[in-house]
């Protein structure tokens, strides 16, 4: 089965440094990728998503992730934490076993210190 | 606002009460998806329509429900329930559920069972 590993539960960066959210999955054929992100007290919203193609995706709010296809990984990052950058964090897989449903990692929350 | 509306925003009940979320996707979306989000859990799905039928089911339990209504909007039931059963509920509407779509979040149902 298909599964979505997010490495940390927390992330804490101080304002302006870089930011690294790691998101691993497990499959030997490259499905689909997303990244949402969760601010509080709202639903969840797509940042970014790979299908084919450029395996750098730049997504909203400055944010980019990287698929390597050899690493099955789908880092999430950005150069420069702004304090509103602040919130849980979600990568998502779509595409295998016949399945078109989104599984969801169990969420990275980002903590971004002045 | 991701076009989504869900509603009640928070309900409280008690142990055995049966209870009904409402969902109402973005306009000329077809697809409906019900996750629900615990700290021990994370976000897990429930259950989706497209277009008035049942999709695909995930760990739903028998006490819980679902239906997608001719006007696209769908409902929630949960029954019987249990402490257990306090989360988070977020419905999602895409265009057609699609292997790479996006998902649209509503702001969630929280629930309480006491």
């Amino acid at each position: 089965a298909q599964s979505v590993t997010q490495l940390g539960s927390h992330v804490s960066v101080s304002e302006g440094a870089l930011v690294l959210l790691r998101c691993n999955y497990s499959s030997s054929v490259p499905p689909y990728l997303f990244w949402y992100v969760q601010y509080p007290n709202q639903g969840l919203q797509l940042l970014l998503k790979y299908t084919t193609g450029a395996t750098l995706v730049k997504g909203i709010n400055g944010f980019e992730a990287e698929f390597k296809k050899s690493e099955t990984s789908f880092h999430l990052t950005k150069p420069s934490a702004h304090m509103s950058d602040a919130a849980e964090y979600f990568c998502a897989v779509s595409g295998l076993g016949g399945s078109y449903i989104p599984t969801f990692g169990r969420g990275t929350s980002l903590i971004v210190h002045p | 606002d991701s076009g989504v509306t869900q509603t009640p925003k928070h309900l409280i009940t008690a142990t055995g009460q049966r209870v009904t979320l409402r969902c109402s996707p973005r306009s000329g979306d077809l697809s409906v998806y019900w996750y629900q989000q615990s700290l021990d859990q994370g976000l897990q799905f429930l259950i989706q329509y497209y277009n008035g039928e049942e999709r695909a089911k995930g760990n739903i339990l028998e006490r819980f429900s679902a239906q997608q209504f001719p006007d696209l909007h769908s409902e929630l039931n949960l029954s019987s329930l249990e402490l257990g059963d306090s989360a988070l509920y977020f419905c999602a509407s895409s265009v057609d559920g699609g292997l790479n779509e996006k998902l649209f979040f509503g702001s969630g149902t929280q629930l309480s069972v006491l």
